[in-house]
């Protein structure tokens, strides 16, 4: 299993400013995935986060505006850049812990931009 | 990328009953699960069942599988109020994304006293 502790947890921000939410893993972990949930929505996956490499981003996501580093095994953050209210989401990080397939979640981090 | 499709959309049932929530996908699996979240947090992991099985039970859960259909359902039996959060269904993604799952639309699953 693995814990993930993510943060911050939640917060308001106003246009054009940028946030940036980080994801502190107790294990290390090869892959870290960073997934997107619009107001009533399912997940949308931003990109994956390896440990040395550029991070892969999904099809409509791009560094420019979703930034991410990935320094170690244990921690990773996502940037939220130049945001507008369609911005407004929870952000996930996740990770898939040891052989087991099961993804383990951060509590999120709901983010509103006024 | 596939995604799975949750239906109902949204289930309200009383204490004690059971709750019964579909998926559906598209493309062949390896495997298919079943998360819950509450109150839009962090998503918990239920029950993974593989593209060889067909039932799988965890509690008071249970899913099923059907690969010719593509399909899967999540049973929840005598359900609390303790329930009530929304559940997706997950299928493995391409392996360009590794373990990255696509998550299904959900049902909101709201259990009264």
């Amino acid at each position: 299993s693995a814990v993930i502790s993510q943060k911050p947890s939640r917060d308001i921000c106003q246009r054009g400013t940028s946030l940036t939410i980080q994801c502190q893993v107790d294990s290390q972990v090869t892959m870290m995935f960073w997934y997107r949930q619009q107001p009533g929505q399912s997940l949308t996956l931003i990109a994956t986060a390896n440990q040395g490499s550029e991070a892969t981003y999904e099809s409509g996501f791009v560094i420019d505006k979703f930034p991410i580093s990935r320094p170690n095994l244990t921690f990773s953050t996502l940037t939220v850049s130049n945001m507008s209210p369609e911005d407004s989401s929870i952000y996930l990080c996740s990770v898939v812990a040891g052989s087991n397939e099961k993804l383990f979640f951060g509590s999120g981090t709901q983010l509103s931009v006024l | 990328s596939q995604q799975g499709e949750e239906d109902p959309q949204a289930l309200s049932i009383q204490e004690g009953e059971n709750a019964t929530m579909n998926c559906s996908y598209k493309t062949s699996i390896n495997n298919l699960q079943w998360y819950r979240q509450n109150s839009g947090r962090g998503l918990v992991h239920l029950i993974l069942i593989r593209s060889n099985e067909r039932e799988k039970h965890s509690g008071r859960l249970r899913v099923t599988l059907d690969t010719s259909k593509k399909s899967s359902s999540l049973l929840i039996t005598a359900s609390r109020a303790a329930d009530t959060a929304s559940y997706f269904c997950a299928t493995d993604a391409d392996a360009n994304s590794g373990y990255a799952l696509n998550f299904g639309k959900g049902t909101s699953l709201l259990v009264t006293p």
